[in-house]
């Protein structure tokens, strides 16, 4: 099974400087023929469901600011923050879902304001 | 598009419980459905998938042979059958839809339901 492991496990930003996490997968999960990997990013805030942010590894939902991205491809990716807002303090997961499952997710990287 | 989770409680261990998820708002026979668990204090974790017509079923290893997942189209209904719970299974477990395809990440969520086993 394919094994997602996210960094750091916490960070603090300032309010309006950029955050940064980064997820890295056991194998590649990149498929090579559509050249698209298999990896989404979601936001979950307390008390809420989880909300999908990104997905093959850097298409922004609809309604998802611009401030948030997606990046990387085969093992290596990060989402970035641009500009942190205060409603953007969440714990933030990355998941994988390359051909059959399990579709692993990555333990959480929870974001707070410095 | 609206889930809505329901038929969680406490539950002694080795006891069963079956978990039901509402779907509205979308053509819920068109898409594959997930189920994902949250323990306390802890991440996110994939638990169960099940294709539109409900013939590929696939779970996470700790639940394989416990839990079963089904649906019924005609009543826009997801379940999870848990049977031999353990402490380990203590989570709020949220039925999420996905997309046509089996590798399509969770793109509606519902609000969760909490289960607890302990004695």
């Amino acid at each position: 099974d394919i094994v997602m492991t996210q960094s750091p496990d916490a960070l603090a930003v300032s309010l309006g400087e950029r955050a940064t996490i980064n997820c890295k997968s056991s194998q590649s999960i990149l498929y090579s023929s559509i050249n698209r990997s298999y990896l989404a990013w979601y936001q979950h805030k307390p008390g809420q469901p989880p909300k999908l942010l990104i997905n093959w590894a850097s298409i922004r939902e609809s309604g998802v600011p611009d401030r948030f991205s997606g990046s990387g491809s085969g093992t290596d990716f990060t989402l970035t923050i641009s500009s942190l807002q205060a409603e953007d303090v969440a714990v933030y997961y990355c998941q994988q879902y390359y051909k059959t499952p399990p579709y692993s997710f990555g333990q959480g990287t929870k974001v707070d304001i410095k | 598009v609206q889930l809505v989770e329901s038929g969680g409680g406490l539950v002694q261990p080795g006891g069963s419980l079956r978990l039901s998820c509402a779907a509205s708002g979308f053509t819920f026979s068109g898409y594959w459905m997930s189920w994902v668990r949250q323990s306390p204090g802890k991440g996110l974790e994939w638990v169960a998938n099940i294709k539109q017509d409900g013939t590929e079923e696939y779970y996470v290893d700790s639940v394989k042979g416990r839990f079963t997942i089904s649906r019924d189209n005609a009543k826009n209904s997801l379940f999870l059958q848990m049977n031999s719970l353990r402490g380990e299974d203590t989570a709020v477990y949220f039925c999420a839809s996905q997309g046509g395809v089996v590798n399509t990440p969770c793109d509606y969520w519902g609000q969760g339901t909490l289960v607890t086993v302990s004695s």
